[in-house]
C-alpha cells in the first residue's frame, strides 16, 4: 500500500534563508507522481510542484525545487530565499499509476508547519 | 473563475442532524473526491468518484454517503452528524492519470456540537 511520511511537524526558518521539508514515500508501483501543496492560514490548498517517477531531472518552480531521490524514496521540497508569506502548512502527496490511464487516489502526508521569522 | 466550488463555507450542526455538502467543478474533470482534514492527520479520503455514475469508498467512509449527480457535481451527505465528524471538508477534482494533481475547493469548516 502506498504511504507518505513527513517527519517534521514544525519547522522554523529565518527570512531569506533556504529550508528543506522532508518527505518519504513507499509504493510498489513504478509509475507515480509526487506533489507538494501549500495551505496558508486561510485554508485553501495551493499546488506548488510536481515530480513524475520517470522524470530524470528534479522539478523546479520559481523558488521551489523538489529534491527527488528515487532509490531512497524521498521527495524533499526546497524553498529558497524564504519569505514571510511562505509561513504555512505544507503537504507532500503521491498518486500511483495503477498501470492504466485512470490513476490512483492522491494520498497525503501529515504535513509540516513552516514558520518564517523576520 | 474556473475551479471547484464548495458550499457552505461554515456550518454548525447539532448531534443527530443531517446535512449535505455541495461541490461543483467546471473543468470537465471525470474524477471527483471528498476529503476531511483533521489536525496532525493530513487529508484523508472519504469517498471518490472516478467517473460519472460511479462512487467508491475511501479511507474513512463511515457515517457518510455521496452522490455523483452529474459530471459537474458531487455531494457529500452526513445522515446523522456526530461530534467526531467535526472537521474541515475539501472537495477536489482531477484529470485521470498519475501525472495530474487535484484542484481543491476552498473547504467547509463543520462543527458538530
Amino acid at each position: 500500500a502506498q504511504k507518505i511520511t513527513q517527519t517534521q511537524p514544525g519547522m522554523f526558518v529565518q527570512e531569506k534563508e533556504a529550508v528543506t521539508l522532508d518527505c518519504t514515500y513507499d509504493t510498489s508501483d513504478p509509475s507515480y507522481g509526487l506533489f507538494w501543496y501549500k495551505q496558508p492560514s486561510s485554508g485553501e490548498m495551493i499546488f506548488l510542484i510536481y515530480q513524475g517517477s520517470y522524470d530524470q531531472q528534479n522539478a523546479t518552480e520559481g523558488r521551489y525545487s523538489l529534491n527527488f531521490q528515487k532509490a531512497r524514496k524521498s521527495a524533499n521540497l526546497v524553498i529558497s530565499a524564504s519569505q514571510l508569506g511562505d509561513s504555512a502548512m505544507y503537504f507532500c502527496a503521491m498518486r500511483e499509476g495503477w498501470g492504466d490511464n485512470q490513476g490512483g487516489k492522491l494520498i497525503f502526508g501529515q504535513g509540516t508547519e513552516l514558520s518564517v521569522k523576520p | 473563475n474556473a475551479g471547484v466550488t464548495q458550499t457552505p463555507k461554515f456550518q454548525v450542526l447539532k448531534t443527530g442532524q443531517s446535512m449535505t455538502l455541495q461541490c461543483a467543478q467546471d473543468m470537465n474533470h471525470n474524477s471527483m473526491y471528498w476529503y476531511r482534514q483533521d489536525p496532525g492527520m493530513g487529508l484523508r479520503l472519504i469517498y471518490y468518484s472516478a467517473s460519472e455514475g460511479t462512487t467508491d469508498k475511501g479511507e474513512v467512509p463511515n457515517g457518510y454517503n455521496v452522490s455523483r449527480l452529474n459530471k459537474r457535481e458531487f455531494s457529500l451527505r452526513l445522515e446523522s452528524a456526530a461530534p467526531s465528524q467535526t472537521s474541515v471538508y475539501f472537495c477536489a477534482s482531477s484529470e485521470a492519470g498519475y501525472g495530474y494533481g487535484y484542484t481543491f475547493g476552498s473547504g467547509t469548516r463543520l462543527t458538530v456540537v
